[in-house]
């Protein structure tokens, strides 16, 4: 969400394994959500999104889950690969323009 | 295929010189935005535009200008760089709510301003 921090947290996993990136979100009234990888030098690049009318949303090896209770949403990406190695971050939108982007999780893969 | 690109990748300027980033995408898309985005400070807005020659200030817009003369470009303009002012920008692009239902935002590439 919108907490800002100066260390980015790291998850590091063996390739091949299942990755689970959690995102905290601020806004009680976001009903639009955004998962971006930002890979090294990059801009960041979209990889699903999900609406607050759904709990769960299934991409191409990517899942993400959405619990509007605890105002928390999560990336789960199957069978990591190196090429998935990037920081990711999530962003809500509270339905007008402005986007809260979280501060990011970089992900390590492990050969 | 929805393409955003930024005039440079790499810029570097001398503190009080009046800098140009320019930013256009190709899918007619209604909004822009321009962010900068610091280590462990995540993407913070500077300026959104939702139409040609419309803008709004962002969370961040001492020291910036922007320019939106057509849809498909926006310019953020430093009128006079400081070196606080050095940092990642990025420019982005999304339908607006009228034009469509989805209106995630592609980024462009960045352009890694160093102020001296």
């Amino acid at each position: 969400g919108e907490s800002v921090g100066l260390h980015l947290p790291t998850l590091s996993v063996q390739e091949g394994d299942n990755s689970i990136i959690n995102c905290a979100y601020s806004n009680s009234a976001s009903d639009y959500f955004i998962w971006y990888k930002q890979e090294s030098g990059k801009g960041p690049q979209f990889i699903i999104d999900i609406r607050s009318n759904m709990d769960k949303r299934q991409g191409q090896r990517v899942t993400v889950l959405l619990n509007k209770t605890v105002k928390h949403l999560s990336l789960q990406i199957a069978a990591t690969q190196p090429g998935d190695s990037a920081v990711y971050f999530c962003a809500e939108n509270p339905g007008t323009y402005k986007y809260i982007f979280g501060t990011g999780t970089r992900l390590k893969v492990l050969a | 295929d929805v393409k955003v690109t930024q005039s440079s990748r790499y810029l570097v300027k001398r503190t009080g010189e009046k800098v140009f980033l320019e930013c256009v995408q190709d899918m007619d898309h209604e909004n822009m935005f321009w962010y900068r985005q610091d280590p462990g400070l995540g993407l913070r807005l500077i300026y959104f535009s939702y139409d040609v020659k419309m803008k709004e200030k962002g969370d961040i817009p001492e020291g910036y200008s922007v320019s939106r003369e057509k849809k498909e470009r926006f310019s953020l303009i430093l009128e006079s760089a400081s070196t606080n002012q050095t940092s990642m920008y990025l420019c982005a692009s999304s339908l607006s709510p009228r034009q469509g239902p989805r209106y995630e935002q592609y980024f462009g590439p960045g352009t890694r301003l160093t102020v001296t």
